[in-house]
Order: C-alpha cells, then structure tokens, then sequence
C-alpha cells in the first residue's frame, strides 16, 4: 500500500522568506501523481502543485516549487518570498496511475504560520 | 464554472441517527470521492464513484454507504452513528478521460457533529 509521511507537524517562517515543506512517500508503482494541497482556516482544500512522476522536471507555480526525487521518494515544496496569506495547513499527496483510481493518499499535514 | 458543492454545511446529529450528504461537482467531471478528516486520523479516503459505480473504498465499515447518479452528483449516508463519526466530510471531483486525468477539485466540507 502507498504511504506518504509528513514528519514535521509545524513549521514557521518569516514574511518574505523561503521555507521548505518535507514529504517522502512510498510506492511500487512507477507512474503517478503527487501533489501538494493547501487547507486554510475557511477547510477548502486548494491544489498549490502537481507533478507527475514521468516529468524529470520540477514543477512550479509563481512562488511555489517542488523538488521532486524520485529515487529516494521525496517530494519537498519550498515557498518563496512567503506571504501572511500562504499560512494554512499543508498536505501532501499520492496518486496512482490514471485510470487505475482516483484515490488520493494524504500525509498528515504540516502547520505553516507566517510571521508578520 | 461553478466548483464543487456540498451540502448541507453543517449538521448536528444524535447517536444512532443517520445522515446523508450530498455532493455536486463541477460539470464534467465523472469521479467523485469521498474523505473523513479528523483531527487524529487525518484525511481517510472513504470512497470513489466513477460513472455511477463505485471503483475504489476504504477501509471504513458498512454503515458508511454510497452512489452516484446519472448527473454525476453523488451522496454518501452513514448509518447509526457512532460520536467517533463526527469529522469533516471532503467530496472531491476529477475529469477523468481514458489517458488522462485531473487534479481533484475539492468542496467546502460538511462538518457533521455527532452527539
């Protein structure tokens, strides 16, 4: 079974800094998703980034990036030039291959608070 | 485009009750699923309805049920609550076509309390 381990339950960084979110996961599959989503107090989950394991390219949109390892399964997010708004629960996720099932698998979430 | 849409937004319901909650998504999308968050389980898949039939479950026990209809709009019930089944209730939808597929689109939640 996939597992996706989140082993920092808070983080906190300044205003205007970069921080990195941690993840690693665990598969035997070798085609599949990872994604991180952002849950802020209102609980709507919003998708930050998506990256697809076939992509040797690390995603990115605006401020956000991953470095994707395949290898050693890791799947970091760094947040640059971090903004009061970006304080939220972060998630980390697994999917399998599509068509397989859209089943997502959730690490345990890490806390980031922004300091003004 | 209207995202996805669950109601009702809040519920209060007494043990042994049951509970149906609805969820709409976005116009298209075929695959619905359904996840328990709690705060010391985390999010738990629950289910996947793909085309009116259900293609994956968790590992939850039969008094959580589902479907979905021909619009794609899906319920999830759960019988004879239990206090443990007070969580968040996230629906989520993809587009899902035969070689490709999108991210999950979540909803705002049913918070279901359980007394």
């Amino acid at each position: 079974a996939q597992t996706v381990t989140q082993s920092q339950p808070e983080m906190s960084v300044q205003e205007a800094e970069t921080v990195t979110l941690s993840c690693t996961y665990d598969t035997s599959e070798s085609d599949y998703y990872l994604f991180w989503y952002k849950q802020p107090p209102s609980r709507q989950m919003i998708l930050v980034i998506r990256q697809e394991a076939y992509k040797q390219q690390n995603a990115t949109e605006n401020r956000f990036s991953v470095n994707f390892q395949k290898a050693a399964k890791s799947f970091s997010l760094k947040i640059s030039d971090s903004q009061l708004g970006d304080a939220a629960m972060y998630f980390c996720a697994y999917r399998g291959p599509t068509g397989a099932n859209s089943k997502l698998t959730f690490g345990k979430g890490i806390t980031l608070s922004v300091r003004p | 485009k209207a995202g996805v849409t669950q109601t009702p937004r809040y519920l209060i319901k007494t043990r042994g009750q049951q509970v149906t909650l609805s969820c709409s998504p976005i116009s298209g999308h075929r695959s619905v699923s359904w996840y328990q968050q709690t705060p010391g389980q985390g999010l738990q898949f629950l289910f996947e309805y793909f085309s009116e039939t259900q293609r994956n479950k968790g590992n939850f026990p039969g008094r959580f049920s589902g479907r979905q209809f021909s619009n794609s709009r899906s319920e999830m019930n759960v019988s004879t609550l239990e206090l443990g089944d007070s969580a968040l209730y996230l629906c989520a939808s993809s587009l899902v076509g035969p070689t490709t597929e999108t991210e999950a689109f979540f909803g705002q939640g049913t918070r279901l309390t359980v007394v």
